[in-house]
C-alpha cells in the first residue's frame, strides 16, 4: 500500500530556506503514471498546490510561487524534496506531499507542520 | 490564479441531502472534465472522494456523488451521516498547474 511521509525541520526563521522531503513507500517514483506533488494549506485555511515533478525530472509549479520553489528527486532512495526560499510568515502552513494519479486525482501524505518565526 | 469559490458552510440533519457547489471559469472548471473533490477531517490529511467530475474511487460510499454544469461543479451528499461531518475541497486542473476551492465546512445537526 502507498505511503508518504513528510519530513524536515517544523521551525523555519524568517528569510531562510524551507526544506522538506517526502519518502515513499510501496511504490516507485520512477514511474510515468504519476506526478509527485507538494501541497500546503496555512492554519485555518484552504490548500494551495505548489508544484509538481514527474519521473522524468519534468517540474510544474504554481505561479505565485515560481520563483521561490525547486522540486527534485533522489530515486536512489525513493524520494522527491521541496525548497522554499525567502519564507515569511505567510509561508506558515501544514506541508503535503502527495501523488497525482492519471485521473489528475491526489493520493495525501499525513502532512508536516512548518512555522516561520524568528 | 484565485480559488475557486465554494460556500463556506452547509448544513444538514442526518439523512438528508446536502449540495456543496464550486465555482470557476471557462479557463478551469469549464475547461476541463477534471474536477476532483476532497473530505477533511480536522487534523487530517485530505481523502479523495471524487475525481474526473463524477467517479468515485473504490471504498467511498456512494451516497457521494459529483456533477458539473458549466463552470461549477457540484458535490451531493445524500443520506448526510454524523462522520460527513468535515471540511470540503474541490480541485481543477488548469492547464499545468491546478486550483483548490476555498472550502466548505459541513456540519450535521
Amino acid at each position: 500500500q502507498l505511503q508518504l511521509q513528510e519530513s524536515g525541520p517544523g521551525l523555519v526563521k524568517p528569510s531562510e530556506t524551507l526544506s522538506l522531503t517526502c519518502t515513499v513507500s510501496g511504490g516507485s517514483i520512477n514511474n510515468d503514471n504519476y506526478y509527485w506533488t507538494w501541497i500546503r494549506q496555512p492554519p485555518g485555511k484552504g490548500l494551495e498546490w505548489i508544484g509538481s515533478i514527474y519521473y522524468n525530472g519534468r517540474t510544474y509549479y504554481n505561479p505565485s510561487l515560481e520563483s521561490r520553489v525547486i522540486i527534485f528527486a533522489d530515486t536512489s532512495k525513493n524520494q522527491f524534496s521541496l525548497k522554499l526560499s525567502s519564507v515569511t510568515a505567510a509561508d506558515t502552513a501544514v506541508y503535503f506531499c502527495a501523488r497525482r494519479g492519471s485521473s489528475y486525482e491526489f493520493y495525501w501524505g499525513q502532512g508536516t507542520l512548518v512555522t516561520v518565526s524568528s | 490564479q484565485s480559488a475557486l469559490t465554494q460556500p463556506a458552510s452547509v448544513s444538514g440533519s442526518p439523512g438528508q441531502s446536502i449540495t456543496i457547489s464550486c465555482t470557476g471559469t471557462s479557463s478551469d472548471v469549464g475547461s476541463y472534465n477534471l474536477v476532483s473533490w476532497y473530505q477533511q477531517h480536522p487534523g487530517r490529511a485530505p481523502k479523495l472522494i471524487i475525481y474526473e467530475v463524477n467517479k468515485r474511487p473504490s471504498g467511498v460510499a456512494n451516497r457521494f456523488s459529483g456533477s458539473k454544469s458549466g463552470n461549477t461543479a457540484s458535490l451531493t451528499i445524500s443520506g448526510l451521516q454524523a462522520e460527513d461531518e468535515a471540511d470540503y475541497y474541490c480541485c481543477a486542473y488548469v492547464g499545468t498547474f491546478y486550483v483548490f476551492g476555498s472550502g466548505t465546512t459541513v456540519t450535521v445537526l
